[in-house]
């Protein structure tokens, strides 16, 4: 299996200030189509999972622009440019390019 | 809107069956997979399978290959993930979330919880 390493595990940051965390996968990414399938997701407390970023760098529907990914191949990262309130939780890459995907162990993020 | 509702909170015994249920609603159930996912007590995220709808094509990751069976009812748009019989380290939460490489809907969750 694709062995997805997130870092840090934990994030205190202060309110309006920047974060970033970085994911490192055990293999490329690449797909055979070209595409690279490397995800984001936020779990706030006592709730689904829901996806910021698909294919390194496309935000969804509705995830405010201070949310950006980057990164290839096998090395990527997930920027908050100014922590909110709101963005307290666990945030997850996950691989979907090869089976089984794989989540990264996951980082929590706090208010310091 | 594009929704997946899944069934409610379950409390079973070691050794029980049990059949949870994922609804999708708002769009063609049949054009997208659906995945399943444990969350166990106060961990992280782990991928146990998917299903495409469609042709009930299916997929499990080899640590939940035997251990479950992923099935869905494309009539009813419903998809389903059951065990033959429960054991204590199955107590989690379970999410179903549509898509495959990447998932964009999630479900509210089911809470398992197995204890004699």
């Amino acid at each position: 299996d694709v062995v997805m390493t997130q870092s840090p595990l934990s994030l205190p940051v202060t309110l309006g200030q920047p974060a970033s965390i970085s994911c490192r996968s055990s293999q490329s990414l690449v797909y055979s189509d070209g595409n690279t399938y490397l995800n984001w997701f936020q779990q706030r407390p006592g709730q689904s999972p829901r996806r910021l970023i698909y294919k390194i760098s496309n935000r969804d529907s509705g995830v405010p622009d201070r949310f950006s990914g980057s990164g290839s191949s096998t090395d990527f990262t997930l920027k908050i440019s100014r922590v909110e309130a709101e963005d307290v939780g666990v945030y997850y890459c996950m691989q979907g390019t090869h089976w089984p995907y794989t989540f990264g162990q996951g980082t929590k993020l706090e208010i310091k | 809107e594009v929704q997946l509702v899944q069934s409610g909170a379950e409390v079973k015994k070691p050794g029980e069956s049990l059949k949870i249920s994922c609804k999708g609603s708002g769009y063609s159930f049949t054009s997208y997979w659906i995945g399943w996912v444990r969350q166990m007590p106060g961990k992280g995220l782990e991928w146990m399978g998917i299903i495409y709808p469609g042709d009930s094509d299916t997929r499990y990751s080899p640590s939940f290959q035997g251990q479950v069976t992923i099935s869905a009812d494309k009539s009813i748009s419903t998809a389903y993930l059951q065990w033959s019989s429960l054991k204590a380290s199955d107590t989690a939460m379970y999410y179903c979330a549509r898509g495959i490489n990447g998932m964009d809907v999630w479900g509210q969750g089911t809470t398992v919880t197995v204890s004699s």
